[in-house]
């Protein structure tokens, strides 16, 4: 079946600039992650929804961040009056949601985000 | 906090040999290890995963070791091929249970 598909690819935008990033999980999967990985580093983890309710977004660096899940499958992250140091792939996952927490997480391709 | 880390930021073998990428953990409260494969414009990739009531897994090809005393774990890769080239990571749960944590990545560069 089909995986984790994130659009756009690539996002390139100018300093001040608001975006959205869109994430379409596997089908079924009632969990989404959304991680943020700078060049040369590993993911870092932004917000985690269940369900349509985002159960932690501890992650998320400020207050321009912001991420829906309305109907509980696609998600978009939102990001306000952009930065340049915002610049990075953004990384969407999806996972089942099992007993014991410890589930298979997949990822998306990402997003490229370029803030000019 | 906890910082997962690698011990080495790139490795290069040739085909056919085995490969052993090395891995740090700070928490000792982590009880979740995976490791992830990541090729260039792509997700990162689950590989084999391991719980810390365990200290070794085998899969196709590789092979993780834990060693809660130390806090350290390797991915073996066996018979190492040019398609295994990409950056490898490994990451923990979060005592959230959810949230992975990710150390920097090795790359690995296999050559003909």
């Amino acid at each position: 079946g089909a995986g984790v598909s994130q659009t756009p690819s690539n996002k390139v935008t100018e300093k001040g600039k608001y975006v959205e990033l869109r994430c379409d999980p596997i089908s079924g999967h009632t969990a989404l992650y959304w991680y943020r990985q700078s060049l040369g580093q590993g993911p870092e983890f932004l917000i985690y929804f269940q369900g349509t309710g985002a159960a932690d977004d501890s992650g998320l660096p400020n207050d321009r961040f912001f991420a829906v899940r309305p109907e509980g499958s696609v998600s978009t992250l939102k990001i306000q009056r952009t930065e340049r140091g915002d610049s990075a792939v953004y990384l969407c996952a999806s996972s089942l949601t099992l007993a014991g927490g410890r589930n298979e997480q997949f990822f998306g391709p990402g997003t490229r985000l370029t803030v000019l | 906090g906890e910082s997962v880390g690698l011990h080495l930021p790139t490795l290069s073998v040739q085909e056919g040999d085995n490969s052993i990428i090395n891995c740090a953990y700070s928490n000792s409260a982590s009880d979740y290890f995976i490791w992830y494969k990541q090729e260039s414009g792509k997700g990162p990739q689950f590989i084999i995963d391991i719980r810390s009531n365990m200290d070794k897994r085998q899969g196709q090809r590789v092979t993780v070791l834990l060693n809660k005393t130390v806090k350290h774990l390797s991915l073996q890769i066996a018979a190492t091929q040019p398609g295994d080239s990409a950056v490898y990571f490994c990451a923990s749960h979060s005592n959230s249970g959810y949230a992975l944590n990710f150390g920097k990545g090795t790359s690995l560069l296999v050559t003909p």
